[in-house]
């Protein structure tokens, strides 16, 4: 089935650096444009990131352009997300979410219908 | 950048009555190409959201026709006809129609 899968969460120092994973498996990840959207503990959904099919595209939240870097291997269908110059308010959980979906010049009208489990980033002395 | 603003942000309703909530963007979400990219997701505890509606008012595979969504421009609306056990939790509109991407503040909708 389709899925997302998560990885590379961990307590970390601020200022640190971390590298979270994402796994998509069930459907042709080359084909659909990708964020992350984080969760702090007890608190709203903030969009993070985005990355369009083919890489060429990336957005970023203000709270955390210049400090981390979204990417996208699609022959291993996988998206990442380099978090450098960690502080305490990155800590949540980073779901890595699907996002439109376009083939043979057809697209799906919408996106945020795919979400991973999460990972738990904690920045913390 | 777009700031999106739910209201109410709790909702204590009873079971088997309707419940509403409204979302307001700061700027118009009608998108270039005519389409406005306003979705509602819900979150139960300790699960990651799910897809209610797209596009405003288009229901995603497998929701209930309980739940309906409607608006236009910067004003919007998700209703549920009858409240059921199941649809505890936060729901929240979001906005993918400008970068960068923005959710509402969350409404925790709970059984009274």
């Amino acid at each position: 089935q389709v899925q997302l899968m998560e990885s590379g969460g961990d307590l970390v120092k601020p200022g640190g650096s971390l590298r979270l994973s994402c796994a998509g498996s069930g459907f042709i990840f080359s084909d659909y444009y990708m964020n992350w959207v984080r969760q702090a503990p007890g608190k709203g959904l903030e969009w993070v990131a985005y990355i369009s099919s083919g890489g060429t595209t990336i957005h970023y939240a203000h709270s955390v352009e210049g400090r981390f870097t979204i990417s996208r291997d699609n022959g291993q269908n996988s998206l990442y997300l380099e978090m450098n110059s960690l502080r305490p308010e990155d800590t949540a959980v980073y779901y890595c979410v699907r996002d439109e979906g376009c083939a043979g010049g057809t697209c799906t009208d919408w996106g945020f219908d795919v979400w991973g489990q999460g990972t738990m980033v904690t920045v913390s002395s | 950048d777009i700031v999106m603003t739910q209201t109410p942000l709790s909702s204590p309703v009873t079971l088997g009555q309707p419940a509403s909530i409204s979302c307001r963007s700061s700027q118009s979400l009608v998108h270039n190409d005519g389409n406005t990219y306003l979705s509602w997701l819900h979150q139960r505890p300790g699960q990651p959201p799910r897809l209610l509606i797209y596009k405003i008012s288009n229901r995603f595979s497998g929701v209930p026709d309980r739940f309906s969504g409607s608006g236009a421009g910067t004003d919007f609306t998700l209703k549920i006809t009858t409240v059921e056990a199941e649809d505890v939790g936060v729901y929240y509109c979001v906005q993918a129609t400008h970068f960068p991407y923005s959710f509402g503040q969350g409404t925790k909708l709970e059984i009274k």
